[in-house]
């Protein structure tokens, strides 16, 4: 099945600075990759994804790419902020058919930001 | 629109009791996933119902169950519970446009004594 790894486990880092997570899979058939911030205490959220036919996508302060070759795929945060401070999650899945709905996580990323 | 709702959101058993957790899904989503979440193994898929079926099933032991109603509201099961099964549990519901999308519930903390 599915194996998923990020990396780091924890990230500290100034305010305005910026912060990359990074993760790898395994399956060459999964094709869609979401990142997920969860608070302390709150669910998981959204804040971007990206499939396979696009190589970078950006949302603000926030960007991913994906380099589908290397099997692997990162979370960029510029310009980062104290509220910017969760865990995040990077995950992996297949789309089409019956493999609509399983996410395989990595084991997260705790970023702190420090004012 | 309303967001994933999960019922309860705390709950305490002990050991060999069993439980049911309830989840509410985005309203027009008809896939709903369930996930546990806990400290050492970090955020690990359960299972996925669509259409009131079973689509896909992670590597949980048969204690672990669920159903789709068919307004699309789930229910999962643990049958005898463990001290190992104290987690929080999370569903997540998909929608019909995109449907690779899933939008995660408050989840229900489970404390097995």
């Amino acid at each position: 099945g599915e194996n998923v790894e990020q990396h780091p486990s924890t990230l500290s880092v100034q305010e305005g600075d910026s912060a990359v997570i990074k993760c790898t899979y395994s399956d060459s058939a999964s094709n869609y990759f979401p990142w997920y911030k969860q608070e302390l205490g709150k669910r998981p959220q959204l804040i971007i994804d990206i499939r396979s036919n696009v190589g970078e996508k950006k949302d603000q302060r926030i960007a991913v790419t994906l380099n589908k070759t290397a099997k692997h795929f990162s979370l960029h945060i510029t310009e980062t902020q104290p509220e910017d401070s969760a865990v995040y999650f990077c995950a992996a899945s297949r789309t089409g058919g019956t493999s609509y709905g399983k996410l395989t996580f990595g084991q997260g990323t705790i970023l702190t930001v420090h004012p | 629109k309303a967001g994933v709702t999960q019922t309860p959101r705390y709950l305490i058993k002990t050991r060999g009791q069993q439980v049911t957790l309830s989840c509410s899904p985005i309203s027009g989503h008809r896939s709903v996933s369930w996930y546990q979440q806990t400290p050492g193994q970090g955020l690990q898929f359960l299972f996925e119902y669509f259409s009131e079926t079973q689509r896909n099933k992670g590597n949980f032991p048969g204690r672990f169950s669920g159903r789709q109603f068919s307004n699309s509201r789930s229910e999962m099961n643990v049958s005898t519970l463990e001290l190992g099964d104290s987690a929080l549990y999370l569903c997540a519901s998909g929608g019909t446009e995109r449907k690779e999308t899933q939008y995660f519930g408050p989840g229900t903390r489970l404390l097995v004594l």
